[in-house]
């Protein structure tokens, strides 16, 4: 079974600054794929971003990138530029390429964004 | 397109009562979930599908029974409400896609409270 790991129950930082919410994994699988997930007080699940296993090129999403270290099974989420809007819970995500619709999370980040 | 809808918004049992979420999708997605969310936590898996009349037990099944008979529409019955089941619950949906890519859609989540 896949476990995800998310440290940082509570980050904060101030507006415009960059913070890096943190997250590793443990699986015995070789293809799979990784996502964080927002979470605004709204709750609506939105996607931020996603990395495919196989790609050693981190994505990027405008102000949002990963760094994936797949030895290490870490997936970190750095956010450039933060905005107010950026308040929310983050959540770390799971996905065995042969599964889909199977997401195993971490137990997310509150991140304050701070005017 | 709706995208994933889920009815109701708000839903108060007593124990022992039974009832049924519901959630449809107009995106002809292949793959179905239901996941709960506990206060504080991230999502876990409850059941899902990987098309009409094909449905697996996730991480936490117990309590909970789905059928998924159409592409659209995946329910989710409780059929003896516990204090234990009282959640946020969510439903989505995903596709693979022609690259292989992954994503998965959330509705906005029924609140559930079991007294």
């Amino acid at each position: 079974a896949q476990t995800v790991t998310q440290s940082q129950p509570e980050m904060s930082v101030q507006e415009a600054e960059t913070v890096t919410l943190s997250c590793t994994y443990d699986t015995s699988e070789n293809n799979y794929y990784l996502f964080w997930y927002k979470q605004p007080p709204s709750r609506q699940m939105i996607l931020v971003i996603r990395q495919e296993a196989y790609k050693q090129q981190n994505a990027t999403e405008n102000r949002f990138s990963v760094n994936f270290q797949k030895a290490a099974k870490s997936f970190s989420l750095k956010i450039s530029d933060s905005q107010l809007g950026d308040t929310a819970m983050y959540f770390c995500a799971f996905m065995k390429h042969s599964r889909g619709g199977m997401l195993t999370f971490g137990g997310g980040t509150r991140l304050m964004v701070k005017p | 397109n709706a995208g994933v809808t889920q009815t109701p918004k708000f839903q108060v049992l007593k124990t022992g009562q039974s009832m049924t979420l519901q959630c449809a999708q107009d995106m002809n997605h292949e793959y179905m979930s239901w996941y709960r969310q506990d206060p504080g936590m991230g999502l876990r898996l409850i059941h899902y599908s990987v098309g009409a009349g094909i449905t697996d037990q996730g991480e936490v099944p117990n309590g909970y029974n789905v059928s998924r008979s159409t592409t659209e529409d995946f329910p989710l019955r409780l059929l003896s409400a516990a204090p234990s089941q009282t959640s946020v619950y969510f439903c989505a949906s995903s596709f693979t896609g022609t690259s292989g890519r992954h994503e998965q859609f959330f509705g906005p989540g029924t609140r559930l409270t079991v007294l």
